[in-house]
């Protein structure tokens, strides 16, 4: 199988504070990683894609700043909050591919609390 | 803007019965559909994925497509209490570079 760790699976944290979140694909190399997040009761919206070595692309509306990216291996992608707010605490997925963006297989997701 | 329109029922079924999963989407360029299972508070996992029109079978899963009339679903067969979750269909983007989500549909499935 194709499995995907993150870390952590939950976290609360103070308004003004910066979290990372770990992804990473245990048994394959994942050439393309990607971030999402869930609202409740909403559907999966894509925040961002990640290439190894290469800078993460942002879907609109998507602050690139805010939401910092990095994919330093073909096994780890980290998704930074950075000032975060209320209004960050969402439910963080992130998804990995072997190649391209066909079968893409999630981790068990972070869900984040701002107080 | 592309969407995924599905049903959000939920949608209730009693025990070994089929429950019919349907999904829409509005790019005609889309080539790939895929159906994920997503439990309460946990992330998506892969059911079955499909390419072409017509019918794709994998154990109690059938998942058939027409482009024609783009459109997706997913028949469960023999429903069980287990399968209660919600099923989110998914479709490429127009540059293939990303996978767009519906909603989902909660199915409930009673015994």
């Amino acid at each position: 199988g194709a499995v995907v760790s993150q870390h952590p699976s939950r976290v609360i944290c103070k308004s003004g504070t910066s979290v990372k979140i770990e992804c990473r694909s245990l048994d394959f190399q994942a050439t393309t990683m990607f971030w999402y997040r869930q609202f409740p009761k909403q559907s999966l919206m894509l925040m961002a894609t990640s290439n190894e070595g290469s800078k993460a692309t942002y879907e609109q509306g998507v602050e690139k700043d805010k939401f910092l990216i990095n994919h330093a291996s073909l096994t780890l992608s980290t998704l930074t909050v950075t000032s975060a707010h209320p209004e960050d605490s969402s439910f963080y997925i992130c998804s990995a591919t072997r190649g391209g963006w066909e079968t893409q297989y999630f981790g068990p997701g972070t869900r984040l609390l701002v107080l | 803007q592309k969407e995924v329109e599905q049903n959000s029922g939920p949608l209730s079924v009693p025990e070994g019965a089929i429950a019919s999963l349907n999904c829409t989407y509005s790019d005609r360029g889309s080539q790939s559909f895929f159906w994920y299972r997503q439990y309460s508070g946990k992330s998506p996992e892969l059911i079955m994925f499909i390419y072409s029109n017509g019918d794709k079978e994998d154990g109690r899963f059938t998942a058939q497509l027409n482009k024609a009339s783009q459109y997706v679903s997913l028949l469960i067969r023999d429903s069980q209490p287990s399968d209660s979750a919600t099923y989110l269909c998914a479709v490429n983007n127009q540059a293939g570079t990303a996978l767009i989500f519906g909603k989902g549909t909660t199915l409930s499935v009673s015994s």
